[in-house]
């Protein structure tokens, strides 16, 4: 049972513009959610959170929503970047602390 | 400081065989992850420690596998026998205060052949 779903395994962005990588999940318990990038043959690094109890957090070119109503959050980044090429993967976390994850997208900027 | 280190970095081994994947957190991380990634099954907590004291080991598949953390510094997950199913990167990460913010280290790709 997959508690965080990424349906998208990739995208592909015109460098320039704005990338939206999409997560949902199905626990409502799930109080603190997060976005790591992964580039290959490295460990996922830790790129933004949000708590429950905001909508948005911005830092940079990154933006995190979250729709607690449709269990969906999204990440955007605008503008993309080459470097932004990478795997996304969301994260969420539950009653126990435990981060639950997503399967990831691959996120592939064109020059 | 120089993140979480791991080692070695690849591993091949012939099934049946002992292996062990060894993890450094970063200095003042109270918490330590192991997780496993495969395509299959994409990224997997295996076993988490607090202040050295495993917490949670119920993503550890099976008697085969086991975690230590005999110190601050230092831990090790064990695969005895190793089976060709075993096959994938396996990564440490540790954070302070919390689960949220964990820095992970560069993985161990294990193939057991």
């Amino acid at each position: 049972d997959q508690q965080v779903k990424q349906n998208s395994p990739s995208l592909s962005v015109q460098e320039g513009r704005i990338s939206i990588l999409n997560c949902d999940y199905t626990n409502s318990m799930f109080d603190y959610f997060l976005w790591y990038k992964k580039y290959p043959a490295e460990g996922p690094t830790f790129l933004i959170s949000i708590s429950s109890i905001k909508d948005k957090n911005e830092d940079g070119r990154f933006t995190v929503f979250l729709n607690k109503s449709a269990k969906h959050l999204s990440l955007h980044i605008v503008p993309s970047q080459p470097g932004d090429s990478a795997v996304y993967f969301c994260a969420a976390s539950d009653s126990n602390y435990q981060l639950i994850w997503g399967a990831g997208t691959k996120l592939i900027i064109k020059p | 400081d120089a993140g979480v280190i791991q080692s070695p970095r690849h591993e091949v081994t012939e099934m049946g065989q002992e292996v062990t994947l060894r993890c450094k957190p970063i200095s003042g991380h109270d918490y330590l992850f192991w997780y496993r990634q495969t395509m299959m099954r994409g990224l997997e907590l295996l076993i988490y420690f607090n202040n050295n004291v495993p917490i949670d080991d119920s993503g550890m598949p099976e008697d085969r596998f086991s975690a230590k953390m005999p110190n601050a510094s230092f831990s090790t997950l064990k695969i005895q026998p190793s089976e060709p199913r075993d096959s994938a990167v396996y990564f440490c990460a540790s954070s302070r205060g919390s689960h949220y913010e964990q820095y992970f280290g560069p993985g161990t790709r294990l193939t057991v052949t």
